[in-house]
């Protein structure tokens, strides 16, 4: 179970377009997903933190116009890269956390998007 | 503010001898702590956590490890490696910011097991 999915797995852009990345929870209700970035042969970081039916947190320093998370349902939430450049080439992972768990630091991990814009 | 420090970028063992992988953590509260692992082209997976239980916590594929607050460490150990366990390894602690809880990451450990 808690089984979270992404797609597509790896994607390659041109500069310029739009790119966006799904996130699903596949056997269970996920209130809060969360998106991180990582970089080659560097840590997680967290981009920001979305609540279905409502705006996403997004991290200091995270473009809330450059980075679009729309999180309609309780097992689906989207990432859209807008206006993509290659510096936003990285790797893309998103979590979940099961509704209602009483466990607020229990996040379930999607196998991540390889993003690469030429 | 929460953080971790992984000591270690990469450690390489031998199949059959013990893991050390480093972590120390600082924290204005009483943290909770975990070890995650990151196969290529797999999701990463929770190895174990600290969540103010038994400071010798025992994780899956034989791991283990042990909380002490004095030192502010939280080092996960193995006592034989195997040479399936080599991958990318997170200490990870986690941190209140304005949409709960989060997770902060370490820079990762590289395990590399060698036969």
């Amino acid at each position: 179970g808690a089984v979270v999915s992404q797609h597509p797995s790896w994607v390659i852009c041109k500069s310029g377009t739009s790119v966006k990345i799904e996130c699903r929870s596949l056997d269970f209700q996920a209130t809060t997903m969360f998106w991180y970035r990582q970089f080659p042969k560097q840590s997680l970081m967290l981009m920001a933190t979305s609540n279905e039916g409502s705006k996403a947190t997004y991290e200091q320093g995270v473009e809330k116009d450059k980075f679009l998370i729309n999180h309609a349902s309780l097992t689906l939430s989207t990432l859209t890269v807008t206006s993509a450049h290659p510096e936003d080439s990285s790797f893309y992972i998103c979590s979940a956390r099961i509704k209602a768990s009483g466990r607020p630091w229990e996040q379930f991990f999607g196998p991540g998007t390889r993003l690469t814009v030429l | 503010a929460q953080s971790v420090t992984q000591l270690d970028s990469h450690v390489s063992v031998s199949e059959g001898t013990p893991v050390l992988l480093r972590c120390n953590y600082s924290s204005s509260y009483s943290p909770s702590l975990f070890w995650y692992v990151q196969h290529p082209n797999k999701g990463l997976q929770l190895l174990l956590k600290y969540t103010s239980a038994a400071t010798l916590v025992k994780g899956i594929n034989g791991f283990e490890a042990e909380f002490k607050k004095s030192e502010t460490s939280f080092h996960l150990t193995k006592p034989s490696a195997h040479m399936s366990d080599a991958a990318e390894y997170f200490c990870v602690v986690t941190s209140l910011n304005q949409a709960g809880t989060a997770l902060i990451f370490g820079k990762g450990t590289t395990l590399s097991v060698s036969s």
